[in-house]
C-alpha cells in the first residue's frame, strides 16, 4: 500500500482565490511530480521535483508553482484560480523505478 | 521526442470475455514500462511493469503484459474479465528511473 497523500479530495472555489493543494508522502522518495488530468482522461506532467528545493516545469505549461522544503511534502498553488483551472490534479512519487500516486484532487473553479 | 500512444480510447468487452489493450512507446533506446489503472475518482494503481528479461510480465489482478522490441510495444491482456475491471488503463514508459510519459488512456466498458 502506497503512502502517498492529497487533500483537499475535492474544492470547490471562486475565481481570483489563492489555493494550495497539498501532497505528502511517507516512504521518504526523492521525487515527486504533480499531473494534471482533463476530463478527458489524458494525464499531463505539470511539474516535478529531484529532491529538497528542485522543482522543474513539466510538459505541459501550467500557471501553478511549487515548492519543495521538505522531502516529504510537495504542494502545490495557485495564485489567482480561474475557471480554466478546473481538473483533476494527480501527485505522484518514486524513488528508482515505478511511481506511486495519491488519490488526486478535483478542483472546481467557479 | 519520447512519446507513448494507446491508439483505442475506449473498448467495450463482455464478462468473461478475453481483454488486449494496445500500447506503442517512441523511445531512443528500451525504456522501462508500466500500466496503471485507475476507478473513477481514484488515482492511479500498478498493475505491472517492465525493466528487463522475461518479456511476459504477470501483474495483480490476472494481468499480464508482452513486451515486443521489434514492434515497440507492450501490449496488456487478461484471460477473462470481470465486471470489476471496468476502468481506466494508462500505459506509461521512462528512462532509467526519470519521470513518466503516459499513453493517452484506454477506457474499458466491461457488459455483464
Amino acid at each position: 500500500e502506497a503512502d502517498i497523500y492529497q487533500t483537499p479530495r475535492y474544492l470547490v472555489i471562486g475565481t481570483g482565490k489563492k489555493i494550495t493543494l497539498e501532497c505528502s508522502q511517507t516512504m521518504g522518495h526523492d521525487k515527486m511530480y504533480w499531473y494534471q488530468q482533463d476530463p478527458g482522461m489524458e494525464l499531463h506532467l505539470i511539474h516535478y521535483s529531484y529532491g529538497v528545493n528542485s522543482t522543474e516545469k513539466g510538459d505541459l505549461s501550467s500557471e501553478s508553482t511549487v515548492s519543495r522544503i521538505r522531502t516529504e511534502h510537495f504542494p502545490l498553488t495557485l495564485e489567482s484560480a480561474r475557471p480554466s483551472h478546473t481538473s483533476q490534479y494527480l501527485c505522484a512519487s518514486s524513488r528508482l523505478t515505478e511511481a506511486f500516486f495519491g488519490q488526486g484532487t478535483r478542483l472546481t473553479v467557479v | 521526442a519520447q512519446s507513448v500512444t494507446q491508439p483505442d480510447i475506449h473498448i467495450t468487452v463482455s464478462e468473461g470475455a478475453s481483454l488486449e489493450l494496445r500500447c506503442n512507446y517512441s523511445y531512443g533506446a528500451t525504456p522501462y514500462l508500466f500500466w496503471y489503472v485507475q476507478s473513477p475518482g481514484q488515482g492511479l494503481q500498478l498493475l505491472l511493469k517492465y525493466f528487463s528479461g522475461d518479456t511476459l510480465v504477470q501483474g495483480i489482478k490476472g494481468f499480464e503484459a508482452e513486451f515486443k522490441r521489434s514492434q515497440s510495444s507492450f501490449n496488456l491482456r487478461k484471460p477473462s474479465v470481470h465486471w470489476s475491471d471496468a476502468a481506466e488503463y494508462f500505459c506509461a514508459a521512462s528512462s532509467a528511473g526519470n519521470k513518466l510519459t503516459f499513453g493517452g488512456g484506454t477506457r474499458v466498458l466491461v457488459k455483464p
